[in-house]
C-alpha cells in the first residue's frame, strides 16, 4: 500500500525565504510527526499532530517554524526566513495510533543557501 | 546525558557472523522499544519492536532488559544487505514521541 510521501525531495533556497514542505500520511494513520536530520546526527523531534490538533510543539526551534494539518490528513511544515543552520532533511512520520510504530517518509532535504 | 545512548561503531562483521550491540536509556518510565535501520541518506525504517519477552524476526533478535534499562539487537548470518546504521528508538510518553538513539552503524564485509 502508499507510504508515507513528503514533497518537494530536494528544496534549495536562498536566506530569508519561506518555504513550505508537504507530507501525506499513510491513509487512517490519526497521528502525524516531523522530526529533522542534520548531515550526520540523529532525529530531533519538532511537532506531534493527533488528528487536526498539535499537543506538542516543543520541538520547534523557533518561532519561524510552523505546522499545520488539516483533514486529518496533509501536513504542512513552514520555515519561515530560512537560515542556514535550517539545512537538514525534515521528516515525516504517521503512526495508526499515538504510540505505536511510525512509518517515515522519504524527507525533504532543504538547503539554504 | 542523552535519553538514548548508543555505541557510534563501526561493527565490522564478516559476511555469515553474528553481531549485537547494545542501547541504553535513561528514563525508566519508557513505554516501547524499537530498533529502526537507516540507510546512507535514506529515511529510517522500522526493523522491529522490541516486547519485554524479547523478540525474533527471523536473522534478528531483540532483547530487552527493564532493571538495567538497556535494549539489545542480535544479528545472526549477517548480509552484506545488512549494513547500515541501527537505530535505538524509546517512546517515553503514551502518545509517541520517540527519542532517538544516534545510531549504531554496522559494515558487512564480504
Amino acid at each position: 500500500g502508499a507510504g508515507v510521501s513528503q514533497s518537494p525531495s530536494n528544496k534549495v533556497t536562498e536566506k530569508g525565504k519561506d518555504v513550505e514542505l508537504r507530507c501525506d500520511p499513510i491513509s487512517g494513520h490519526t497521528a502525524l510527526y516531523w522530526y529533522r536530520q542534520s548531515l550526520g546526527q540523529g532525529l530531533e523531534f519538532l511537532i506531534y499532530f493527533q488528528g487536526n490538533s498539535a499537543p506538542d510543539k516543543s520541538g520547534l526551534p523557533s518561532d519561524r517554524f510552523s505546522a499545520e494539518r488539516t483533514g486529518g490528513s496533509v501536513s504542512t511544515l513552514t520555515i519561515q526566513r530560512t537560515q542556514q543552520e535550517d539545512s537538514a532533511v525534515y521528516l515525516c512520520a504517521s503512526s495508526l495510533t499515538p504510540g505505536s510504530e511510525q512509518y517515515f517518509g522519504p524527507g525533504t532535504r532543504l538547503t539554504v543557501t | 546525558r542523552k535519553e538514548v545512548e548508543q555505541d557510534p561503531g563501526p561493527f565490522n562483521v564478516p559476511e555469515g557472523a553474528t553481531v549485537a550491540f547494545n542501547c541504553t536509556y535513561s528514563n525508566s518510565a519508557s513505554q516501547s522499544f524499537f530498533w529502526y535501520r537507516q540507510d546512507c541518506r535514506k529515511e529510517p525504517k522500522l526493523l522491529m519492536s522490541v516486547y519485554s519477552s524479547g523478540n525474533e524476526d527471523g536473522r534478528f533478535t531483540a532483547q530487552l532488559n527493564r532493571a538495567s534499562q538497556y535494549i539489545s539487537l542480535l544479528i545472526r548470518d549477517s548480509k552484506l544487505s545488512d549494513s547500515a546504521t541501527y537505530l535505538c528508538v524509546v517512546n517515553r510518553d503514551s502518545w509517541g514521541k520517540l527519542q532517538f538513539g544516534a545510531g549504531t552503524q554496522v559494515v558487512v564485509t564480504p
